[in-house]
């Protein structure tokens, strides 16, 4: 059981518009900056999204993040098959005096 | 460019204890917290803990404390995370993955997001 709860799966079709939520309270994303990481199978974990909105370089902007209260999103536009991957929400939580990420959401590209 | 690169698979049975390395390059390691996470098969990311290399001090997640031994050795840029008493259920891949933030130095790892990550280590546990 994840202290972030993330939907365990997500689809759309190329070129459509997809959100991936991840909700917790108030002891992390309701007073810390939220991080998104996206995984495939296989290899390293890759950072997408840093404190809620910023992109690191390289990443297109076709990634986005936003946060409100003790929720926030991912979207990805324009999405490309090259999209599919497992995508990770994770936050400092103050109660437990370290990072906790979200279970994990599949995304398939149909 | 900023690099970590970690050790090879390791196959260990219950009880004993399993050491992994992750070798820094493209900056300067005194400079950012190391954090350790793992995944087990079929499930998440999971924080294991921090390491500052700087002080030596660490933290780790209250499931692995008493288990976890996080160090580093400056001289030659390479942090360790070594878990001992292994159980089956810690096989799993295990990352390295440097600590950045806005903040110059290592002043606190609660505002860090992790950048880039190791390439992972699978230990396996057999009984």
């Amino acid at each position: 059981q994840s202290v972030l709860t993330q939907p365990p799966s997500a689809s759309g079709t190329p070129g459509q518009r997809v959100t991936i939520s991840c909700s917790g309270s108030s002891s992390n994303i309701g007073s810390n900056n939220v991080n998104w990481y996206q995984h495939l199978p296989g290899t390293a974990p890759k950072l997408l999204i840093y404190r809620n909105n910023q992109r690191p370089s390289g990443v297109p902007d076709r990634f986005s993040g936003s946060k409100s209260g003790t929720s926030a999103s991912l979207a990805i536009s324009g999405l490309q098959s090259e999209d599919e991957a497992d995508y990770y929400c994770a936050a400092w939580d103050d109660r437990l005096n370290g990072v906790v990420f979200g279970g994990g959401t599949k995304l398939t590209v149909l | 460019q900023v690099q970590l690169v970690q050790s090879g698979a390791e196959v260990k049975k219950t009880g004993a204890s399993v050491k992994v390395s992750c070798k820094a390059s493209g900056y300067t390691f005194t400079n950012y917290y190391m954090h350790w996470v793992r995944q087990a098969p079929g499930q998440g990311l999971e924080w294991m803990g921090w390491m500052n290399p700087d002080s030596g001090g660490t933290n780790s997640a209250q499931k692995f404390q008493g288990r976890v031994t996080m160090t580093g050795d400056t001289s030659i840029s390479t942090a360790y995370m070594e878990l001992s008493r292994l159980r089956s259920d810690d096989t799993a891949v295990y990352y390295c993955a440097r600590g950045v933030s806005l903040l110059r130095g290592v002043t606190t790892p609660k505002y860090n997001w992790f950048d880039p990550w190791g390439q992972g280590t699978l230990v396996t546990v057999f009984s």
